[in-house]
């Protein structure tokens, strides 16, 4: 079954220090995207990447880095920088670039104390 | 930058009834897309509907454009308790951008 898995679910860190969320796509989709959620609110975007070994910020970049080593796979780190890195991530990507329709996997809970 | 709006915010209706949700946005797009979010889950996408089409169908779901007014709508018909869920539109504003999306409505539909 084709799909995006993301791990682990719920994760719990302590202020000020790094965690990396995982990523991991078996569509061969080209472009994959982060983006965080916030209770009652939308999606805004971290960081996309068209292609492997490529990337850009997206609104809210400042205080995340990802890599693309692999077209299956996007990690994003959330460092101690982000202000306020308590949320729910969606990773998602899509065939090409721009509009095409997005598949998302079913999120990591970020808690942090 | 958020360019979807959904209205309204809420709205909960008895099964059977239809829903309709709204989108508006601000500049031009080459398409809109709306996409379904259970609790806690990943989002689902429904439906896609080209800045060139003015209504879309697929199964109970019903999607209209209107980019004159920078606006779509979402029905969904007879409802059912199992669309609960948070509905979201996302625009496509260049072909080469990730999609925007907006702040989302909550559907309530009650057994």
């Amino acid at each position: 079954d084709g799909g995006i898995t993301q791990s682990p679910k719920y994760l719990f860190r302590k202020e000020g220090q790094n965690v990396t969320l995982s990523c991991e796509q078996n569509l061969n989709h080209d472009a994959m995207y982060w983006y965080r959620q916030d209770p009652g609110q939308g999606l805004r975007l971290i960081y996309y990447s068209q292609i492997v070994n490529d990337f850009q910020k997206g609104d809210i970049a400042e205080g995340y880095s990802v890599s693309r080593e692999k077209k299956e796979s996007f990690p994003l780190t959330v460092t101690s920088a982000q202000k306020n890195p308590t949320a729910f991530y969606l990773c998602a990507s899509s065939p090409t670039g721009g509009g095409s329709p997005l598949h998302f996997g079913n999120g990591t809970r970020l808690t942090v104390t | 930058s958020q360019q979807g709006e959904e209205d309204p915010q809420a709205l909960s209706i008895q099964e059977g009834e239809n829903a309709t949700m709204n989108c508006s946005y601000k500049t031009s797009i080459n398409n809109l897309q709306w996409y379904r979010q259970n609790s806690g889950r990943g989002l689902v996408h429904l439906i896609l509907i080209r800045s060139n089409e003015r209504e879309k169908h697929s199964g109970r779901l019903r999607v209209t454009l209107d980019t004159s007014k920078k606006s779509s709508s979402l029905l969904i018909t007879a409802s059912r308790a199992a669309d609960t869920a948070s509905y979201f539109c996302a625009t496509d504003n260049s072909g080469n951008t990730p999609l925007v999306f907006g702040k989302g409505t909550r559907l309530s539909v009650i057994a």
